[in-house]
């Protein structure tokens, strides 16, 4: 079983700020990776697929990066609605399984 | 406009049943992979279930629901399903319904639609 660690638990930033958030894989996963943000009392929502790849909708200052078992996801330039908790998920196994990473809240400083 | 609207949840006593539904709207729900995934309180993301497009082509359940938990579709009704039995205080989460994502007819392995949730509390 793959599994995903995601560091750090909780990043504080002001808006404006860089956020660089990790992910790293027990086993490589390729690039079998996506990143979801999700807002108190939301449902999650797919932001990166394939490591790298924006969802429909989702802004330019979001940028995935990495494979294998190293992956980033890098919000460049923080806006207000931008804080929340994202999470990374690997599809290796599918449809065996599905695995998400702990999760890292980002909060205002 | 895209939607999943998931329903049934509630308290249960452990050892107890329940049955959760996800209606979907505004896409073919036929052709699309539906998976369950739950959320314990203040907790991460937990995958539960996955059921391929007819459920003929498989099922599958995370090792904590096996054999406690099935997976179901009626695609004639564009509603997905989860049969849940011998609850425990463990299975106390928000629900959530999920589609995956296709690249033309290969299944992405990517949750790209997700419904509201319903929870589940499991307590005497």
């Amino acid at each position: 079983e793959i599994v995903l660690t995601q560091s750090p638990a909780t990043l504080s930033l002001s808006p404006g700020e860089r956020a660089t958030l990790s992910c790293r894989a027990s086993q490589s996963v390729s690039t079998s990776l996506a990143w979801y943000q999700q807002k108190p009392g939301q449902a999650p929502r797919l932001f990166i697929y394939d490591a790298s790849n924006r969802a429909a909708g989702i802004p330019a200052r979001f940028s995935g990066s990495g494979s294998g078992t190293d992956f980033t996801l890098t919000i460049s330039s923080l806006e207000p609605e931008d804080f929340a908790v994202y999470y990374c998920q690997q599809r290796t196994d599918w449809p065996q399984a599905l695995t998400f990473g702990g999760g890292t809240k980002v909060e205002i400083k | 406009e895209m939607q999943l609207l998931e329903s049934g949840g509630g308290l249960v006593q452990p050892g107890g049943s329940l049955r959760l539904s996800c209606a979907a709207s505004g896409f073919t729900f036929s052709s699309y992979a539906m998976t369950w995934i739950r959320q314990a309180p203040g907790k991460g993301l937990e995958w539960v279930s996955t059921i391929s497009v007819n459920g003929g082509g498989g099922a599958y359940y995370a090792d904590s629901v096996k054999g406690r938990f099935t997976i179901s579709r009626d695609n004639s009704k564009d509603t997905l399903y989860l049969q849940m039995s011998s609850l425990r205080a463990e299975d106390t989460a928000l629900y959530y319904c999920a589609k995956i994502g296709l690249w033309t007819t290969v299944p992405t392995g990517y949750l790209d639609l997700w419904g509201r949730g319903t929870v589940v509390t499991v307590s005497s």
